[in-house]
């Protein structure tokens, strides 16, 4: 079993709808959660950190935080097509060494 | 305030030959990561550096060396290289006892071994 899991992709969703981005991890003491976002060709970009069970909103983001079934999830609302790029969610414990996914490709249809 | 850099942005090796990346930190920031990313791959771990010490490591051979200066910031060094080796190398910078532990990553170092 992979330590963080997401789906590949591709995810694509049409301009304006809500794209869903998942990942499971195993580690249980886990405690950091984040979410990048990269472009092709660049380095990933941090677009949203969570610590707590429940939901963090930051503008058009929302990260979900679920630990008793180790699960985080990212939704992008009203997508844009500058919102395609490959997602990465990293998880970190007490060592503050990031676990990454391999990233989920989102693609925005206009 | 300037972000992670890193140097040089692309670089080709011949197999066998040795490489050195370097990474400055932001500003405020104290620890180093170094990852690398092969294509279409997540970045993975290959070493962290707090107070010029490696603190931990990743699943990379002894290939792989680093360092850090008193200013905080890294170098990378990449020994007998394989065509493997290929990836694009990042540098991450955090600065311990923020609750926000997210890195931020410099713009990668392109590495292409012929």
């Amino acid at each position: 079993q992979k330590e963080v899991e997401q789906n590949s992709g591709p995810l694509s969703v049409p301009e304006g709808a809500i794209a869903s981005l998942n990942c499971t991890y195993s580690d249980r003491g886990s405690q950091s959660f984040f979410w990048y976002r990269q472009y092709s060709g660049k380095s990933p970009e941090l677009i949203m950190s969570i610590y707590s069970n429940g939901d963090k909103e930051d503008g058009r983001f929302t990260a979900q935080l679920n630990k008793a079934s180790q699960y985080v999830s990212l939704l992008i609302r009203d997508s844009q097509p500058s919102d395609s790029a490959t997602y990465l969610c990293a998880v970190s414990g007490n060592n503050r060494k990031l676990i990454w996914g391999l990233g989920t490709s989102l693609a925005v249809n206009p | 305030d300037a972000g992670v850099t890193q140097s040089p942005t692309h670089l080709i090796k011949t197999r066998g030959q040795q490489v050195t990346l370097r990474c400055s930190p932001k500003s405020g920031h104290d620890t180093v990561s170094w990852y690398q990313q092969a294509l279409g791959q997540g970045p993975q771990f290959i070493f962290q550096y707090y107070e010029e010490e490696e603190r931990q490591r990743g699943n990379f051979p002894d290939r792989f060396s680093g360092h850090q200066f008193p200013n905080y910031s890294s170098e990378l060094n990449v020994n007998a290289l394989l065509l493997g080796d290929s990836a694009l190398y990042l540098c991450a910078s955090s600065r311990p006892g923020q609750a926000d532990y997210g890195y931020t990553f410099g713009s990668g170092t392109r590495l292409t071994v012929v």
